[in-house]
């Protein structure tokens, strides 16, 4: 049963540390997306990659945030500094076109 | 106003009540329609998806599209204390781009 992975599952850090997000998307699947969530806002899109091209990342903030896939098994985002309003579950999700398949997410808490 | 509304809920029913989750849109190219569930503290999961109009069944669920209204149901058959879980619709236009908008999720409780 293929699945998206993430690690780590849980991070606390304290403000200005830099964080790493890893994800292993399904093989086979072309696309992946980074999103955050929180009660606030819902789900918000930070990255889109197709074929590990950067197709979108305007909801992502420039300053402090980079998304990447260096191979087609790994996609990472980083935050560098991370700050207490980063504070969310970050969600990694792969897909084959139109549908997407969630990763467990990161539960990221910065103090 | 948002491209695509969703109640937000709380829903609450009783046990093997029929369940009705709806979301509205305004954007007219929107041609791919999916119902995510996501459990608390966990991953959304695709549970339905239809392209354009008209209706799908998958078991207890039927997802349905309206687009002269701009509007899609998820309809619940059944419902069971394991359905609790927040429902979020997504959408998405035609022509290879493939990024998804959401709702913002409605929370559904099923009571015994």
């Amino acid at each position: 049963d293929a699945r998206v992975t993430q690690t780590p599952r849980h991070k606390v850090t304290e403000m200005g540390q830099e964080v790493t997000m890893r994800c292993q998307p399904i093989l086979g699947h072309n696309t992946v997306f980074w999103y955050r969530q929180t009660m606030m806002q819902g789900l918000e899109l930070l990255a889109y990659f197709r074929n590990r091209a950067p197709l979108d990342d305007s909801g992502m903030p420039k300053d402090r945030f980079s998304a990447e896939m260096p191979d087609a098994t790994l996609a990472t985002l980083k935050i560098q500094p991370s700050e207490p309003r980063d504070s969310a579950v970050y969600f990694c999700a792969s897909g084959p076109g139109e549908t997407q398949y969630f990763g467990p997410g990161t539960r990221l808490l910065v103090l | 106003q948002k491209e695509v509304e969703q109640d937000p809920g709380p829903l609450s029913v009783p046990e093997g009540a029929i369940v009705s989750l709806n979301c509205t849109y305004s954007n007219s190219a929107f041609q791919y329609f999916m119902w995510y569930r996501q459990y608390s503290r966990k991953g959304p999961e695709l549970l339905m998806y239809t392209y354009s109009s008209g209706n799908k069944e998958d078991g207890r669920f039927t997802a349905q599209v309206d687009k002269s209204s701009k509007y899609i149901s998820l309809f619940i058959r059944d419902s069971q204390p394991s359905d609790s879980a927040t429902y979020l619709c997504a959408m998405s236009r035609s022509g290879g781009s493939y990024i998804p908008t959401f709702g913002r999720g409605t929370s559904l409780i099923v009571h015994p």
